[in-house]
This record gives C-alpha cells, structure tokens and sequence, in this order.
C-alpha cells in the first residue's frame, strides 16, 4: 500500500515553461511534504518544502502547493531550465519520519 | 561542512557473503537515516537513530539487516547471508532536530549481489 504516489514517471517540457509535477498521498497524519531533486550517481538534495497549514510556498522558481481535502501537492517551477532535468520526488512526513514517491523524471529541453 | 559520507561507494558480493556499508552524517545531526532505492522506485525506509539510539526499525526489514550507530555519530548497515533480492542503492541521511525537517542524503552505496 503506497501512502505517496507520483503517477507520471516522466515529464518533458521545453526550456522556459512551466513545469508541474503532482503527488498523491494517503495519510491524512502527514504532517509536512517535503520535494527532493536526484541527478545521476548523487543522493536526493532538499528543494522544498510545505507545512500541512500551509497551502503554498514559494521559494525563488519553485513552488509548491498543497491540497490538504484532495492529499494532493504540486511542485511547480517556473520558468523551466535545462539545468532542472533531474528525478524528483515527493516526500511525506509523519513524527519525522519521510515516506518517499517514486519519483517523476522531469527532461527541460533547450 | 563536509556533507554526508558513505563508504564503500559499490560493493559487489556473492550471494551469502555478509556486507558492512559505513555513514558518516553530517556533523552534530542527531538525527541519521538508512533507506534502500532499487531502480524506479523512491528511497524506501530502512531505520533511523537519534544519536545512538535505534528508534524505529521498518517492518519490512529482514532479520538478516542490523545497523547501528555506537556513539551517535558514524552509522554502519550490515547485511547478513546476502541475497540477490539485496541488490539495491542504500541511503543514509541525516538532519539535525533543532533544524527543518529536510534530510541531507549521502552519495549512497550500491550493492549488487552476484
């Protein structure tokens, strides 16, 4: 039973949009959610991150939004850069512990 | 700041051999973090330490997984009578707890299972 899901494995957008990448969760006891970002050959590096009684966070190009009465969040980053072309996942926190999706490769073409 | 550390980078073992992965957290973080990645899939929980303290262990983890952290500052994950189903990239992270609640990964080990 997955308690955070990214249903897209992948998404490409052309340099200079907007990139929206989703995630589902079930757990209504999660308390703090929280985005990474993975290159190749490295571990997962803190992008950003929302409280459960907050329903945005911005953060330079990066923004995320959260859903609490759908337990659905966004990350959004605008505009797209070639340099985003990464793996990111969601991840979830209860008692501060995190549950992590699988994860979404986003491609920023030039 | 040195970031955290994790030793070996890549292991490649026989089936049934015993495997110790060593974590270095980031320095004063109380707080370290062991997960597991296979291909596709999130960092899955492993167990986590507060200092030297075990306090949560995943029940999805075989009795053949014991790690430990003596002075609550390296970590060490030992796998026991290996199996290819073992074959995965190990995490460890670590945060400290007066700080947010990001966890700051290491370059993970990989571990392949002949």
């Amino acid at each position: 039973d997955q308690q955070v899901k990214q249903n897209s494995p992948s998404l490409s957008v052309q340099e200079g949009r907007i990139s929206i990448l989703n995630c589902d969760y079930t757990n209504s006891m999660f308390d703090y959610f929280l985005w990474y970002k993975k290159y190749p050959a490295e571990g997962p590096t803190f992008l950003i991150s929302i409280s459960s009684i907050k329903d945005k966070n911005e953060d330079g190009r990066f923004t995320v939004f959260l859903n609490k009465s759908a337990k659905h969040l966004s990350l959004h980053i605008v505009p797209s850069q070639p340099g985003d072309s990464a793996v990111y996942f969601c991840a979830a926190s209860e008692a501060g512990k995190s549950t992590f999706g699988d994860g979404t490769t986003l491609t920023v073409k030039p | 700041d040195t970031g955290v550390s994790q030793d070996p980078r890549h292991k490649i073992t026989k089936r049934g051999q015993n495997v110790t992965f060593r974590c270095d957290p980031i320095s004063e973080h109380n707080r370290l973090y062991w997960y597991r990645q296979t291909l596709g899939q999130g960092p899955e929980f492993l167990t986590y330490f507060q200092n030297e303290a075990q306090l949560e262990k995943s029940r999805l983890l075989s009795d053949r997984f014991s790690a430990e952290r003596p002075k609550g500052s390296f970590s060490t994950l030992e796998i026991q009578r290996t199996e290819q189903g073992d074959s995965a990239m190990y995490l460890c992270a670590s945060r400290h707890l007066a700080g947010g609640l990001q966890q700051f990964f290491g370059p993970g080990t990989r571990l392949t299972v002949l």
